[in-house]
């Protein structure tokens, strides 16, 4: 079963608006990290924070991890319209090869 | 750098056709390749970890026998579905780890397989 569960499944906004989405996971992990995916194509690594870190930033990007209360937090900041895509979290397990099991995304739309 | 490309892109076959699916690193070495399958608006399930001249190891529920693993090399590893049928139709995406940068996965294009 999935790791991780994220909220909100779909997240419309304006475009300059910030777009904040939410990520929890269920066992110990060693990092976590969020990717991006536009419609039909792969998936784009944005950012990976590891368990002994609180929080991370990249451009536009911060990311939260709280592992007291197992979960993370993406923020996009003054979003743009390419930044219309589905959103996943993922979390690399201690144990188990560093597979990642990914939660079921966020849905984000842009308006402009 | 870190390119990871898949090939076919999509790719139609007839129900009982089997269906290779090749995943390669383009400027990394990565002993440990992912193969994931995607249902349209859901999340990606692992399938199986492939490891560089060793058997793969699949996920609870996945079919061996079903999904054939080959990572031959430590910048190729494929993926043949065998006899496959309609609910086998799919996204199928795989990623790589970088032998020096453990921690970072690089996911390829995907590959689109639709089964008639």
């Amino acid at each position: 079963s999935q790791q991780g569960e994220e909220d909100p499944q779909a997240l419309s906004i304006q475009e300059g608006e910030n777009a904040t989405m939410n990520c929890s996971y269920k066992t110990s992990i060693n990092n976590l990290q969020w990717y991006r995916q536009n419609s039909g194509r792969g998936l784009v690594h944005l950012i990976l924070i590891r368990s002994n870190e609180r929080e991370k930033h990249s451009g536009r990007l911060r990311v939260t991890l709280d592992t007291s209360k197992k979960s993370s937090s993406l923020l996009i900041t003054a979003s743009r319209a390419a930044d219309t895509a589905s959103y996943f979290c993922a979390t690399a397990l201690i144990q188990g090869a560093q597979k990642l099991v990914f939660g079921q995304g966020t849905r984000l739309t842009i308006n402009p | 750098g870190a390119v990871v490309s898949q090939h076919p892109s999509w790719v139609i076959c007839k129900s009982g056709t089997s269906v290779k699916i090749e995943c390669r690193s383009l400027d990394f070495q990565a002993t440990t390749m992912f193969w994931y399958r995607q249902f349209p608006k859901q999340s990606l399930m692992l399938m199986a970890t492939s490891n560089e001249g060793s058997k793969a190891t699949y996920e609870q529920g996945v079919e061996k026998d079903k999904f054939l693993i080959n990572h031959a090399s430590l910048t190729l590893s494929t993926l043949t579905v065998t006899s496959a049928h309609p609910e086998d139709s799919s996204f199928y995406i795989c990623s790589a780890r970088d032998l020096n940068y453990q921690e970072t996965q690089y996911f390829g294009p995907g590959t689109r397989l639709l089964v008639l």
